[in-house]
Formats: structure tokens, C-alpha cells, sequence
């Protein structure tokens, strides 16, 4: 099973508003990225965390805030977003951070905001 | 730098036949991953196929195969018998080394249409 379960599939916020993302995987995965996908772009690398630990921010903004509180879950906390912040959100896993494996990703999660 | 080249923005194939999607890599690191991933107008990302830079034969998925030339840094996906269910971006993506987090870097993809 290689399943990365990501929630909300939609979400449409206003500026003000604060949400959150969650995605969730059980293959004993210690590697998760967040990925941002603008319309008819490739996937942006916006956070990835090793072993529950912050290992790569891309330098984003400080409105998106991920969290890893445990080895299945990511989170991503959103506040204050601007409208360009619409896009695809993908969360991504893989065995480690080590070379050869595989990032498997989730559906997305397709934000709007307002 | 580190660099993917898609050239194709979009394809035609017709059902049942064969189809080559082109990837160009850029990289001064003797150690890397190439990949290749579809992704339906839902949004998953659906992994595909992989080579790594040290692997001797070209990798094969089914009906997914990579044809990897070296000297050239191409890196393209092959397609047997093309299905419609095939239609979807794809997308060629080079992982960086670890020190990077283990980075995928993309292409800006190919549209790939199967026609009946």
C-alpha cells in the first residue's frame, strides 16, 4: 500500500481566516514533504521534515506553518493567507531522506482563498 | 544547476500505439534519481517509474519503460500500447542530493491526449 491520505480535498478561506491541512500516511515513512502546485506548473517544494524534524524550509513565508506530531501526520497551519497562496497543496512521503526511494504523494488538497 | 527540460507541452497519440515523452537532465552530481510521474486532471501525483544515475539497464513498469542515455542526460518515458486512460500531465522530476532533503526538481511537464 502506498497511500498518502490528504485532507481537506477542497477548501475555500478568506484572508482572515485560520485552516489547516492534514495529511496522513501508515507505510513507516520517516521522510514527508509539502509541495505547492500553481495551475498547469510543476510542484514547488515548500517543507520537508525527517524524522518529525523541520530538515529543508524553502523559504516561505511565515503564514504557512507545518507541523509533524507524529511519524504519520503532517500538518500544514494556515494564517492570514494572500490570494496567490491558491493553488494545489501535495503532500509527499518516502522511506527516509536517502537516496533511491520513491516520494509518494496524496491527491492534494485544491485551496482557494478569498 | 540542477535542471529538468520537458520540450513537449503537449501530445497526441492514437489508442494501442507507442508513445515517447522526452526528459533532458542538467547536473554535475554523479549520484542522482530520475523519475517520472503522471498526474490525472484530479491532481495526484501517481509515481510511475524510476532509474538511478548508476543503474545498468533502463527501467521497465509494466507497460512503462525509461529509456536512459547517459551521455546524453535524456531520460525519456516510453508508453506501449497507449490507453485513455493514459491522458494526464506527466511530469520527469530529478532528485537532488541528500543535503538538499532529497528534492525533487521537475520538469513543466507534458500533456499527453489518447485518442480513440
Amino acid at each position: 500500500d502506498t497511500e498518502v491520505t490528504q485532507t481537506p480535498k477542497h477548501l475555500v478561506m478568506g484572508m482572515t481566516n485560520k485552516k489547516s491541512l492534514k495529511c496522513e500516511q501508515h507505510m513507516g515513512h520517516r521522510a514527508m514533504y509539502w509541495y505547492k502546485q500553481k495551475a498547469k506548473k510543476p510542484p514547488e517544494l515548500m517543507f520537508v521534515y525527517s524524522y518529525e524534524k523541520l530538515s529543508i524550509n524553502e523559504s516561505v513565508p511565515s503564514r504557512f506553518s507545518p507541523e509533524c506530531p507524529n511519524s504519520s501526520l503532517l500538518n500544514l497551519h494556515l494564517h492570514a493567507l494572500q490570494p496567490e497562496d491558491s493553488a494545489l497543496y501535495l503532500c509527499a512521503s518516502s522511506q527516509t531522506l536517502a537516496g533511491g526511494y520513491i516520494q509518494y504523494f496524496g491527491a492534494g488538497t485544491r485551496l482557494s482563498v478569498l | 544547476a540542477q535542471k529538468i527540460t520537458q520540450t513537449q507541452p503537449g501530445m497526441f497519440v492514437q489508442e494501442k500505439e507507442a508513445v515517447t515523452l522526452d526528459c533532458t537532465y542538467d547536473t554535475s552530481d554523479p549520484s542522482y534519481g530520475l523519475f517520472w510521474y503522471k498526474q490525472p486532471s484530479s491532481g495526484e501525483m501517481i509515481f510511475l517509474i524510476y532509474q538511478g544515475s548508476y543503474d545498468q539497464q533502463n527501467a521497465t513498469e509494466g507497460r512503462y519503460s525509461l529509456n536512459f542515455q547517459k551521455a546524453r542526460k535524456s531520460a525519456n518515458l516510453v508508453i506501449s500500447a497507449s490507453q485513455l486512460g493514459d491522458s494526464a500531465m506527466y511530469f520527469c522530476a530529478m532528485r537532488l542530493p541528500v543535503e538538499y532533503g532529497n528534492k525533487l526538481v521537475f520538469g513543466a511537464g507534458t500533456i499527453l491526449r489518447v485518442k480513440s
